[in-house]
């Protein structure tokens, strides 16, 4: 069974453009979740999808956000970037429970 | 909403020896409570999880305990090894159940 698959591995913005992140969950999960890491800041919950629909949300700006498609794949919105958002975001996929399985992670600079 | 504290940041030990890190919650509706270590360079993976119905649960030299009336639990590490250096991350679930909050990482460096 393939993995959580992130693309694209590196992306590089400046300030004020936007980015689009993909996450194509674990064949047969409904769950997506997505997370920033940064350092000294560990993983910190953006939002999770299911069945399409927004179950819960981080406390992020509402320059951050995302969507999920009946086949189950994510994307991730930043708008407007600032300096602050560069880091490396995972996406996470679960069958339902509350075993997450990550992917690689896209890793944003903003320059 | 939940909060995860994580201790300590950074943990060195020799060969050998053994490992604890420790990690506290707030939220008292939160009922899993699952540790991922993340190598250098990689993904975080799952190590082992615990639910609140049950106060200790062991995977080989690893091993897991709960409190949840004082609302902490720790990863212990036993006869530590040079591959278990990585970052370790507690998380607990959060009250909509719908989302894992983790702590802050506790970075392990085990020297032979």
């Amino acid at each position: 069974k393939a993995g959580v698959t992130q693309t694209p591995r590196y992306l590089i913005k400046t300030r004020g453009q936007q980015v689009t992140l993909s996450c194509s969950p674990i064949s047969g999960h409904r769950s997506v979740s997505w997370y920033q890491q940064t350092p000294g800041q560990g993983l910190q919950f953006l939002f999770e999808y299911f069945s399409e629909t927004q179950r819960n949300k981080g406390n992020f700006p509402g320059r951050f956000s995302g969507r999920q498609f009946s086949n189950s794949r994510s994307e991730m919105n930043v708008s407007t970037l600032e300096l602050g958002d560069s880091a490396l975001y995972l996406c996470a996929s679960t069958q339902g429970g509350e075993k997450l399985f990550f992917g690689s992670g896209t890793q944003l600079s903003v320059l | 909403g939940e909060n995860v504290e994580q201790h300590p940041s950074t943990l060195s030990v020799q060969e050998g020896d053994s490992a604890v890190i420790k990690c506290t919650y707030s939220d008292s509706a939160s009922n899993y409570f699952p540790w991922y270590k993340q190598e250098l360079g990689k993904r975080p993976q799952l190590i082992i999880d615990i639910r609140s119905n049950v106060g200790e649960k062991k995977d080989q030299r690893i091993a897991v305990t709960l409190n949840k009336t004082a609302k902490h639990f720790s990863l212990h590490i036993t006869e530590t090894q040079p591959e278990d250096s990585a970052v370790y991350f507690c998380a607990a679930s959060s009250q909509a159940g719908t989302a894992l909050i983790f702590g802050k990482g506790t970075t392990l460096s085990v020297s032979s």
